[in-house]
């Protein structure tokens, strides 16, 4: 699997957008960049995906580098409910769906 | 949203003894369920994959004979935990996707298991 790496932790403030960086150098053309964030004992859920393209829905923004070699994931304006791990998957579709996790970065918000 | 619960959310069973976890897609078909379990202050490590139907795919160094998995129907997964001991102890969380061509999973909340 290509690996992912990540800061361990970022802070932020409340109400202020957060951007979340992610290196994945060794991505290939079958990998898709996926976040999926973990709340304190929660299981994961869903934040975001793409392949090449920029992307936004209703949680967040997702920025590809033109490379490929790295990512962001822009949350607008941070709250308080947004204190998570996020982790920055890569996905081959050609491997099924299995997602491996990496150590993620700790998003504290302060308010 | 598709909802994805266990059963139980917790757990403390004594060394030795068996202990079954439940993963339930409630509104929708489930065609694939994953297990995966975390240690305090790691990150969720895969433990197998489950088609509905058909055997488990267990990742390497997971012992298949001591975590048993049933995928009996698409809205069923269960874990079950064998002899366990001590270092069993964890949250094991699962996972289902609606379709094969589908690429979001949905995670359960988790169960902590505690084995004295």
């Amino acid at each position: 699997d290509a690996k992912t790496t990540q800061p361990n932790s970022m802070e932020s403030n409340e109400e202020e957008p957060v951007h979340l960086p992610c290196n994945h150098s060794t991505i290939s053309g079958t990998d898709y960049i996926h976040w999926y964030r973990q709340l304190p004992s929660q299981g994961p859920e869903y934040v975001i995906h793409g392949l090449t393209s920029n992307v936004n829905n209703r949680m967040a923004s997702l920025a590809i580098a033109e490379d490929r070699k790295s990512s962001t994931l822009i949350l607008h304006r941070a709250t308080l409910r947004d204190a998570a791990v996020y982790y920055c998957i890569l996905r081959d579709d050609n491997a099924g769906n299995m997602l491996t996790f990496g150590g993620g970065t700790r998003l504290m918000v302060k308010p | 949203g598709a909802v994805v619960s266990q059963h139980p959310s917790w757990v403390i069973c004594k060394s030795g003894t068996s202990v079954k976890i439940e993963c339930r897609s409630l509104d929708f078909q489930a065609t694939t369920m994953f297990w995966y379990r975390q240690f305090p202050k790691q990150s969720l490590m895969l433990m197998a994959t489950s088609n509905e139907g058909s055997k488990a795919t267990y990742e390497q160094g997971v012992e298949k004979d001591k975590f048993l998995i049933n995928h009996a129907s698409l809205t069923l997964s269960t874990l079950t935990v064998t002899s366990a001991h001590p270092e069993d102890s964890s949250f094991y969380i699962c996972s289902a996707m609606r379709a094969a061509s589908s690429y979001e999973q949905y995670f359960g909340p988790g169960t902590r298991l505690t084995v004295t």
